[in-house]
């Protein structure tokens, strides 16, 4: 199954700013997935980006909070903007292989 | 469009007692299934997966799971628990519409405490 690198593994962030996380994985996919999970919560999907097209967007999350670029069919990004003290989650980023799903090590984003 | 139900928020069971952590799902297409397993302060990590084939599927640490259609469910069991299966447990539900695989939706998550 595919290897999934995500930096950084944490960060503390003043609020009013911004943060980008990025996911580089070790073979070619179509689809990369972006989740975020609140503090004792589950996972929630936040986008699908594909390559060469505008991610799409799950209901309660907007491109302007939450912009994705997907250059490749091997790398992601997604940028946490003006944050707030409730953004403090750990952000997930996902592939899809002919195994089933591999996940990203995760980002623990703590906004103060 | 897809759903999740995880039917218990928490379940608590004695150590080397049997569990049934139960989870319901609902789609239009088919569906892969999952488990996910999540210790404290830890990753995510894949106890079982049902793609196709045997609706009894065996995972890791002695956990299966049985696809049933008709009754659209994916309960997880284990016929005697440890203290260290004390864990979150997500159930993930995913389709094969156009092919592949599309996104992952996750339940709410099963608290499943283990007690000496």
């Amino acid at each position: 199954s595919a290897v999934i690198s995500q930096k950084p593994s944490r960060d503390i962030c003043q609020r009013g700013t911004s943060l980008t996380i990025q996911c580089q994985v070790d073979s070619q996919v179509t689809m990369m997935f972006w989740y975020r999970q609140q503090p004792g919560q589950s996972l929630t999907l936040i986008a699908t980006a594909n390559q060469g097209s505008e991610a799409t967007y799950e209901s309660g999350f907007v491109i302007d909070k939450f912009p994705i670029s997907r250059p490749n069919l091997t790398f992601s990004t997604l940028t946490v903007s003006n944050m707030s003290p409730e953004d403090s989650s750990i952000y997930l980023c996902s592939v899809a292989s002919l195994y089933g799903y591999t996940f990203g090590s995760g980002t623990r984003l703590t906004v103060v | 469009a897809q759903s999740v139900t995880q039917l218990d928020s928490q379940v608590p069971v004695f150590e080397e007692a049997p569990v049934e952590l139960r989870c319901n799902y609902s789609s239009s297409v088919s569906v892969y299934l999952f488990w996910y397993v999540q210790y404290p302060n830890q990753g995510l990590q894949l106890l079982l997966k049902y793609l196709s084939g045997s609706t009894l599927v065996k995972g890791i640490n002695g956990f299966e799971a049985e696809f049933n259609k008709s009754q659209t469910s994916f309960h997880l069991r284990k016929p005697s628990v440890h203290i260290s299966d004390t864990a979150e447990y997500f159930c993930a539900v995913g389709d094969s519409l156009s092919g592949g695989y599309n996104k992952l939706i996750f339940g709410a998550g099963t608290r499943l405490a283990v007690h000496p």
